[in-house]
């Protein structure tokens, strides 16, 4: 199985800070990355769909890079309502393989 | 409008088959393309995937929890099935059924989740 490692496990930042959750595959993906959202006690959403592509909806803070092993998500100005845990989750190789997740909080 | 709904138990004693159901509407399991997925998280950790059927009922499953996990289909009632026999504590997760409208992970809508817990 693909093992899908995130950093850092948890960040602070305040309202208006650029912030870079990182993501990385133990083997070659390609572009085959999903990026999520998941606040409090809800279901995750998708923010981000091969890598890079927004999906529709989500705001344009939102933004993700990468191809191979290495992938970003960075939210270029945080926001009160961003406050939630982050997953990438690859789907180059079944089973399908999710990151540790990333906690966003509000300094 | 798309909505998936989980339903089965609350509570299931170890040993036990844990049975769910997502019943959804706004598409249909016939077109072409068309997939559900299940995806569980134990209290405080990651999210998990467990399966997926497809519109052609091909089946795919997790290679950690094989253990008898089934997906299954009803199309003309809009429900797809998740059976996991001999479950465990370490089975306590809130499972959520979602939507893949694009193969194999374009996960476009999700059920609020059920949270299963196992113990006697």
């Amino acid at each position: 199985d693909i093992q899908m490692t995130q950093s850092p496990s948890s960040l602070s930042a305040s309202v208006g800070d650029r912030v870079t959750i990182s993501c990385q595959a133990s083997q070659d993906i390609g572009k085959y990355l999903n990026w999520f959202q998941q606040r409090p006690g809800k279901a995750p959403k998708l923010l981000i769909y091969d890598a890079s592509r927004l999906e529709t909806g989500v705001p344009s803070r939102f933004g993700g890079g990468g191809t191979g092993t290495d992938f970003s998500l960075t939210i270029s100005s945080l926001q009160p309502e961003d406050v939630a845990t982050y997953y990438c989750q690859q789907y180059d190789n079944l089973p399908l393989t999710f990151g540790g997740g990333t906690k966003v909080e509000i300094k | 409008q798309v909505t998936l709904r989980e339903s089965g138990p609350a509570l299931v004693k170890p040993t036990q088959t844990l049975t769910l159901t997502c019943t959804f509407s706004g598409f249909s399991l016939s077109t072409s393309g068309m997939c559900v997925s299940w995806i569980r998280q134990p209290p405080g950790k990651p999210l998990e995937w467990l399966a997926r059927i497809d519109w052609d009922d091909d089946k795919f499953y997790s290679t950690s929890l094989k253990r008898g996990l089934t997906i299954s289909k009803v199309t003309s009632k809009n429900q797809v099935f998740l059976t996991l026999p001999n479950v465990d504590p370490v089975d306590t997760a809130t499972y959520y059924c979602a939507r893949v409208s694009r193969p194999p992970a374009y996960f476009d809508y999700w059920g609020q989740g059920i949270l299963v817990t196992v113990s006697s």
